[in-house]
């Protein structure tokens, strides 16, 4: 059974650019977590999708957002970014929402320039 | 909200000695995870070992066991018979139970760098 998948494993981009990350997830999973991982602020929750629904959002600017498919594979976006976006962004798939455990990707590691 | 620490930024252990990492959290709910994760140089969130709130006795997995005081919010993870592969940063992380706004969200600590010795 293949593992959660994020592409691309690695991105560098320029200050003022948008980016698209993907996710996915674990077959037969609906919902999508996404976090940021930075050494000053270690991980934070951005945002979680289930069933194509954003269920949940974390404490960050709106020009991070994201997006859920009919096959529940999901995409956050990032627009106008900043140094400070540098950052590894994990994805996180489960079964349903709520209890179950979350299987996490390897991540993409975005370096904004 | 729910908060975890962890107050132990590195530890280190010689292979096949017991460890102990420390966590506490607060939260508010009645019902809520909590989780054990390993983070290799992979960077891939590995989950390690998982405790429901309203089991009283602790949970194991093989080496992996945890100290649960549901009173005193702590949550630590002891490894035993440490191996060279249990190198990695452990992140301690809360998840509220289902029914609330939180859904599936990971509330993490900051995580210890944990060595393992030969």
């Amino acid at each position: 059974k293949a593992g959660v998948t994020q592409t691309p494993r690695y991105l560098i981009k320029t200050r003022g650019q948008q980016v698209t990350l993907s996710c996915s997830p674990i077959s037969g999973h609906r919902s999508v977590s996404w976090y940021q991982q930075t050494p000053g602020q270690g991980l934070q929750f951005l945002f979680e999708y289930f069933s194509e629904t954003q269920r949940n959002k974390g404490n960050f600017p709106g020009r991070f957002s994201g997006r859920q498919f009919s096959n529940s594979r999901s995409e956050m976006n990032v627009s106008t970014l900043e140094l400070g976006d540098s950052a590894l962004y994990l994805c996180a798939s489960s079964r349903l929402t709520g209890t179950t455990e979350a299987f996490f990707g390897q991540g993409t590691r975005l370096t904004v320039v | 909200a729910q908060t975890v620490t962890q107050s132990q930024p590195e530890m280190s252990v010689q292979e096949a000695e017991t460890v102990t990492l420390s966590c506490t959290y607060d939260t508010s709910e009645s019902d809520y995870y909590l989780f054990w994760y390993k983070q290799p140089p992979s960077r891939q969130m590995i989950l390690v070992i998982r405790q429901e709130a309203y089991k009283q006795q602790n949970a194991t997995e093989n080496r992996f066991s945890v100290n649960f005081q549901k009173a005193a919010k702590s949550f630590s993870l002891k490894i035993s018979d440490s191996q060279l592969g249990d190198a990695a940063m452990y992140f301690c992380a809360s998840k509220r139970d289902a029914g609330g706004t939180s859904y599936g969200k990971l509330t993490f600590g900051q995580g210890t760098i944990l060595t393992v010795h030969p």
